[in-house]
């Protein structure tokens, strides 16, 4: 099974720019790299998708280097309501059958 | 508000005890999935249905057993369960697995299940 790798947690103060970096060294070929947030008793929420280079919506941006074994999720002027866990996601090949893999998420706690 | 919505959402139930849980999505998606989240662990992925047909078990317990009637519900049937089954399930849609690796899933709120 493919793996990813994320830190456990971060701390940021209100109005500062947060990177949450995701290690997936074993990502496919063909396969996108989706991040989602998650506030608790609640079920994730998609952020935002890449493939390379980078993506930037609303929210945030990906940033995703040209071996694409790695992400990083940047968020601009962090609030406390972003406060949450982040979990990136590739699609993985593992023998037959495709396996979705969600990383041990990074819980962000952002304070004032 | 995703689109997903899941009933209960809370349930206890003892080991002997036989319980559904439901998933609903209202978004038009053809693909519906079954996670696991405990406390501390990843989410884990047990079962994917794309247009009613199962095509992914990840070695989940028999005492789950998953029922997909149309693209629009999805159950999970608990039998037997153990006390480390207590943990958050949680269901998602997304439009169809031709290429799910692009696939945005919308997630339910979950089902807080406590087996006692």
């Amino acid at each position: 099974l493919a793996k990813t790798t994320q830190p456990i947690s971060m701390d940021s103060y209100e109005g500062q720019e947060v990177n949450i970096t995701c290690s997936h060294n074993n990502i496919a070929t063909n396969d996108y790299i989706t991040w989602y947030q998650q506030f608790p008793s609640q079920g994730p929420r998609f952020i935002i998708q890449g493939y390379k280079t980078k993506v930037t919506n609303e929210v945030a941006s990906l940033f995703i280097p040209a071996d694409r074994k790695s992400s990083t999720l940047s968020l601009p002027r962090v609030s406390l309501s972003d406060t949450a866990v982040y979990y990136c996601l590739v699609g993985a090949l593992s023998g037959s059958a495709r396996q979705l893999t969600f990383g041990s998420g990074t819980q962000l706690t952002v304070l004032p | 508000e995703t689109g997903v919505t899941q009933t209960p959402r809370h349930l206890v139930m003892g080991m002997t005890n036989k319980k559904s849980l439901k998933c609903e999505q209202h978004l038009g998606h053809n693909a519906m999935y079954w996670y696991k989240q405990s406390a501390k662990k990843p989410l884990e992925l047990m079962f994917v249905y794309n247009f009613k047909e199962q095509t992914e078990n990840n070695s989940v317990p028999s005492r789950f057993s998953p029922e997909c009637p149309n693209s629009s519900h999805l159950f999970l049937h608990l039998h037997t369960l153990q006390p480390e089954d207590s943990a958050l399930y949680l269901c998602a849609s997304s439009q169809e697995l031709a290429n799910w690796s692009t696939d945005t899933q919308y997630f339910g709120p979950g089902t807080r299940l406590t087996v006692l």
